[in-house]
């Protein structure tokens, strides 16, 4: 499927490292999510943006900075990440006015 | 704000049988229930979903149901394939979003790993 991408697909990323997260959608959608994935622990919300606005920001720590510079685009800007951190980190896309999210693949991303 | 339970949290069955996966809801104003599939080292990926004003709906070898009054949804899968084996999350909308209609946020259960034996 390449309606959602990911990229990369793996990070291994030191505490003191800068990286970014990209996603991508090419589905004419309107608005994208950034999702945490920890083992045993639900899909846990963390950014909503609608029109490249941000709409929901779940109390989720500064270190993670979410960029949205247009409806196809979704970055997620990290920094000083913490191991807890570690776990794979979705990006989603929905059409506004219809309720089905479409996931992309994923990054699995490790913070020694 | 909204709380989503699944259970059980790992279910294993014989190939051929049914599998059922059950979710309850907090918030009473969630009108929109779906249902995701993820398979090892894949992407999450709606499989079957249901609306508040809908009791049930079937597609194949796949049913949801919704109860409104006690607040709980569940999965049916009959007549289960190896294939079907992967973790499936129940999800719940918590109202209405800022462009009203259809656009709040999921609130996702913690997941089911359902394991079909040959």
């Amino acid at each position: 499927e390449t309606g959602v991408t990911q990229t990369p697909r793996h990070l291994v990323m030191g505490m003191t490292n800068k990286k970014s997260l990209k996603c991508e959608q090419h589905l004419g959608h309107n608005a994208m999510y950034w999702y945490k994935q920890s083992a045993k622990k639900p899909l846990e919300l963390m950014f909503v943006y609608n029109f490249k606005e941000q709409t929901e920001n779940n109390s989720v720590p500064s270190r993670f900075s979410p960029e949205c510079p247009n409806s196809s685009h979704l970055f997620l800007h990290l920094h000083t990440l913490q191991p807890e951190d570690s776990a794979l980190y979705l990006c989603a896309s929905s059409r506004l006015g219809t309720d089905t999210q479409y996931f992309g693949p994923g990054t699995r991303l490790t913070v020694l | 704000g909204e709380n989503v339970e699944q259970h059980p949290s790992t279910l294993s069955v014989q190939e051929g049988d049914s599998a059922v996966i059950k979710c309850t809801y907090s918030d009473s104003a969630s009108n929109y229930f779906p249902w995701y599939k993820q398979e090892l080292g894949k992407r999450p990926q709606l499989i079957i979903d249901i609306r508040s004003n809908v009791g049930e709906k079937k597609d194949q070898r796949i049913a949801v149901t919704l109860n409104k009054t006690a607040k709980h949804f569940s999965l049916h899968i009959t007549e289960t394939q190896p294939e079907d084996s992967a973790v499936y999350f129940c999800a719940a909308r918590a109202g209405y979003g800022n462009y009203g209609g259809s656009q709040g946020n999921l609130i996702f259960g913690k997941g089911t790993k359902l394991s079909v034996k040959p």
